[in-house]
């Protein structure tokens, strides 16, 4: 499983855009890149999840370089709500387990 | 929309009792994930189930054990519970695309 990097935590304020960074510098061909929020005492939620170039969906934008070795999660105009944890993910789209490591804990300011 | 069940939502059990843990997967997802969540900590993959086999095993005790029933739904079952048992436990139900996780049950070992 390819390992995944990202920062501990981030401060914004509410109506920021909000960029994440996830660095997964041995992704493998087949893996995909998949983006989950989690609140305190929550199960993770998911938010996005794309293989290359650019996805969007109502929530967030993915960016995916054309290397692939990278990832940036964008929340526009965040809201107090959006106060989280962000994490990264990288494997195979074949239903396999999730490895949650070092996930971004976003703080949104008023 | 259907989500993933989970009970009980909370459990306080002794140290060396045993707990069972059920999960009720969405409507059609064929694959329940189960993952322990420490206090502070990131979510472990446990053990996994397609179509009520076993798929994939992750840091789970050999204490544990889990299983898929016809209906789909599964149980977590936990002997010789430990303090360090002290988690929260979420199951989660797939399409093969993205995993959705339940509310989770909050297992305190005293």
């Amino acid at each position: 499983l390819a390992k995944t990097t990202q920062p501990i935590s981030m401060d914004s304020y509410e109506g920021q855009e909000v960029n994440i960074t996830c660095s997964h510098n041995n992704i493998a061909t087949n893996d995909y890149i998949t983006w989950y929020q989690q609140f305190p005492s929550q199960g993770p939620r998911f938010i996005i999840q794309g293989y290359k170039t650019k996805v969007t969906n109502e929530v967030a934008s993915l960016f995916i370089p054309a290397d692939r070795k990278s990832s940036t999660l964008s929340l526009p105009r965040v809201s107090l709500s959006d106060t989280a944890v962000y994490y990264c993910l990288v494997g195979d789209n074949a239903g396999n387990m999730l490895t949650f490591g070092g996930g971004t804990r976003l703080m949104v300011k008023p | 929309a259907a989500g993933v069940i989970q009970s009980p939502r909370h459990l306080i059990k002794e140290k060396r009792e045993t707990a069972t843990l059920k999960c009720y997967p969405i409507p059609r997802h064929d694959t329940v994930y189960w993952y322990q969540q420490g206090p502070g900590q990131d979510p472990q993959f446990l053990i996994s189930f397609y179509e009520k086999m076993q798929s994939d095993k992750g840091s789970i005790p050999d204490r544990f054990s889990a299983q898929q029933f016809s209906d789909y739904h599964s149980e977590l079952n936990m002997s010789s519970l430990e303090l360090g048992d002290s988690a929260l436990y979420f199951c989660a139900s797939s399409n093969l695309i993205e995993q959705y996780f339940g509310p989770g049950t909050r297992l305190t070992v005293t």
